[in-house]
């Protein structure tokens, strides 16, 4: 399979403990996106990569969130202080970017967090 | 940043009837306009685009249109099926911009 793979795909944890989503692109793939999708709600968009550079972060990423991809592969997630809140569907996608323009993302199954 | 409405959330069609989905965006400088079907358990999965360049763009019972002066930009899918049924999403960007996501139509196709 040579689609974007996610893991893992369900994660339940306790307040306050630290939870890391992993994400595998598309091998030729340069760009990289996390979004979080709650029920009855489309993704809303977190964060991306530009190869190994984050270029965007929206401000619902609080300071407990924090993004990596080394080497501009695959990227991790980590929420730490997990809250009731941040409950939802972790949702990466990947995208070949060509001469600036926004191309298709293709999503993962995507990764949910329950936080009891 | 870009906000983008959708409307409606819920959509019930019979079978072989059309539906049209509808979404406004508030930024001119957007010029990407994806559609994406969700169906449960997956994610979103790109179904046709438009970019600002063209009105109207159609891919066998699927087609876009959009309106620039409007702010404007519609699904239509002609002869619906069952497996039709599932949440669109509509979404906006601009050049070089992470997509921003509509908040989603359900759509159920009763045989």
């Amino acid at each position: 399979d040579t689609g974007v793979s996610q893991d893992p795909r369900h994660k339940i944890t306790k307040r306050g403990q630290n939870v890391t989503f992993r994400c595998d692109p598309i091998s030729e793939h340069n760009r990289l996106y996390w979004y979080r999708q709650t029920l009855g709600q489309g993704p809303e968009f977190l964060t991306y990569f530009q190869n190994e550079a984050q270029l965007e972060k929206s401000r619902l990423l609080s300071d407990r969130f924090s993004a990596e991809r080394p080497k501009g592969s695959f990227s991790t997630l980590e929420i730490q202080r997990t809250e009731q809140g941040d409950s939802a569907m972790y949702l990466c996608a990947s995208s070949l970017l060509r001469q600036g323009d926004t191309g298709e993302l293709f999503f993962g199954e995507g990764s949910r967090l329950t936080v009891l | 940043g870009e906000n983008v409405e959708q409307h409606p959330s819920t959509l019930s069609v019979q079978e072989g009837d059309s539906a049209v989905i509808k979404c406004t965006y508030s930024d001119s400088a957007s010029n990407y306009f994806p559609w994406y079907k969700q169906e449960l358990g997956k994610g979103p999965q790109l179904i046709i685009d438009i970019r600002s360049n063209v009105g109207e763009k159609k891919d066998q019972r699927i087609a876009v249109t959009l309106n620039k002066t409007a702010k404007h930009f519609s699904l239509h899918i002609t002869e619906t099926q069952p497996e039709d049924s599932a949440v669109y999403f509509c979404a906006a960007s601009i050049p070089g911009y992470a997509l921003n996501f509509g908040k989603g139509t359900s759509l159920l196709v009763t045989p």
